[in-house]
């Protein structure tokens, strides 16, 4: 079964630090980009960063700076170091799996990028 | 960054009923466009992906289409098991993959 578990939320005070994991299994995990999506309570989702299965990382401006994903393919694992944490941070944090799909038109190649396995999320309380 | 609007943000309909659901984006995402399912407390679920495509198992009554900065997701016979937020996304600008704010489908 292809599944994500994630652990490592918690409480913590603002300006503090926070490591989350994500452990896959059930698939060819280093064949895969990854990312985490947050969810605010009540609210919407958040991209939060992206790696490729090179290790190219990206971030929206909002996280920039102030968080790092990594992956550890030998343990089929997805880590998020998050510092400096605000209040705004937060969320439900999710690890999902991004897959890509490939069509050609006008004799170029589109890919369309997706999230397909998600897991259950883990919960950051940023607080004091 | 491309905004992307959803609409209405809520929609009371009955089981059977034919639910179209709007997302707009604030500049042209070609077909990057995808559509997610959330039930409460559960994380979300992939319908279709690249505007138009279904995801594996989703049922057909599902359906996307658009492009551009105007795209539609419908669900052509609304069952039980349908009330939910619904959520587009973006994937054309990285790195600011953005979503929309949710369109939640409650029974009447």
């Amino acid at each position: 079964e292809v599944q994500l578990v994630e652990s490592g939320g918690g409480l913590v005070q603002p300006g503090g630090s926070l490591r989350l994991s994500c452990a896959a299994s059930g698939f060819t995990f280093s064949s895969y980009d990854m990312q985490w999506v947050r969810q605010t309570t009540g609210k919407g989702l958040e991209w939060v960063s992206v790696i490729g299965t090179a290790g190219d990382t990206y971030y929206p401006g909002s996280v920039k700076g102030r968080f790092t994903i990594s992956r550890e393919n030998a343990r089929n694992s997805l880590y998020l170091q998050m510092n400096s944490l605000r209040a705004g941070d937060t969320a439900v944090y999710y690890c999902a799996r991004g897959s890509v799909s490939y069509s050609s038109s006008s004799g170029r190649v589109h890919q369309y990028y997706y999230m397909d396995v998600w897991g259950k999320g883990t919960t950051v309380t940023v607080s004091s | 960054d491309i905004q992307m609007t959803q609409s209405p943000s809520s929609l009371s309909a009955s089981v059977g009923d034919r639910v179209t659901i709007t997302c707009r984006a604030s500049q042209s995402v070609s077909s990057y466009l995808n559509w997610y399912q959330q039930k409460p407390g559960k994380a979300p679920k992939l319908l279709i992906y690249a505007a138009s495509s279904s995801q594996s198992g989703v049922p057909s009554r599902f359906s996307g289409s658009g492009s551009g900065t105007d795209f539609t997701l419908t669900i052509s016979s609304l069952q039980p098991e349908d009330f939910a937020t619904y959520y587009c996304q973006q994937t054309y600008s990285l790195p600011q993959w953005t979503f929309g704010q949710g369109t939640k489908v409650e029974i009447k």
